[in-house]
């Protein structure tokens, strides 16, 4: 959507190898969310940030990792931990108020 | 995690013909939101309701929000080929920031 982008759109690594996949907004918006998505799946939750310095866990949160410095940015590190990194990955943004949740055009992320 | 029930999973449907498709929860929402995605996309945000019994038009596309606060519906009029792909609903509940996601639905459209 508008105001918030993702890079890089696509990605390689080998195994082993940690991978931080970039969120950024201009729209001001307070929340900031990380989803992954599988073939023919829905979306699931990585992690989520409603005010800067501050993040929780969503439901598969193991081997992944971020951080909330400024409020216009929420990085998302892939770590080695990661048994299973190959999927597209969706950043995501929300006003404190208004319900409305807007995504980013996706980074696809392969492990070779 | 909690997902939603989305049905159908899938549909295929002439050209021309309405859409329906649906998606209930174990729990009481008080935001439903409508996704459409396309391939290697993001997900683009339809339409949203904020009320029990709302509906809402966004062009060819309803929505409803169910009066249990458990379920959303979305109905499409008079599909074109441009309607293929995946569509999402999600729902989030009082006090949270957490959207749980459906399974989706993905249409394909004939012409």
């Amino acid at each position: 959507d508008g105001g918030i982008t993702q890079s890089p759109k696509y990605l390689f690594r080998k195994e082993g190898q940690n991978v931080t996949l970039s969120c950024e907004q201009n729209l001001n918006h307070d929340a900031m969310y990380w989803y992954r998505q599988d073939p023919g799946q829905g979306l699931r939750l990585i992690y989520y940030s409603q005010i800067v310095n501050d993040f929780q866990k969503g439901d598969i949160a193991e081997g992944y990792s971020v951080s909330r410095e400024k409020k216009e940015s929420f990085p998302l590190t892939v770590t080695s931990a990661q048994k299973n990194p190959t999927a597209f990955y969706l950043c995501a943004i929300s006003g404190l108020d208004a319900g409305e949740l807007f995504f980013g055009e996706g980074s696809r992320l392969t492990v070779l | 995690g909690q997902q939603l029930n989305q049905s159908p999973q899938s549909m295929f449907i002439q050209e021309g013909e309405d859409v329906s498709m649906n998606c209930t929860s174990s729990s009481i929402f008080n935001t439903w939101l409508w996704y459409k995605q396309d391939p290697g996309e993001g997900p683009v945000l339809l339409i949203a309701l904020y009320k029990a019994g709302e509906l809402t038009s966004n062009g060819r596309l309803t929505a409803q929000f169910g009066i249990t606060r458990k379920d959303s519906f979305l109905n499409i009029s008079a599909s074109i080929p441009s309607d293929v792909g995946i569509y999402f609903c999600a729902g989030r509940t009082s006090g949270t920031y957490k959207y749980i996601f459906g399974t989706g639905t993905r249409l394909k459209v004939l012409a």
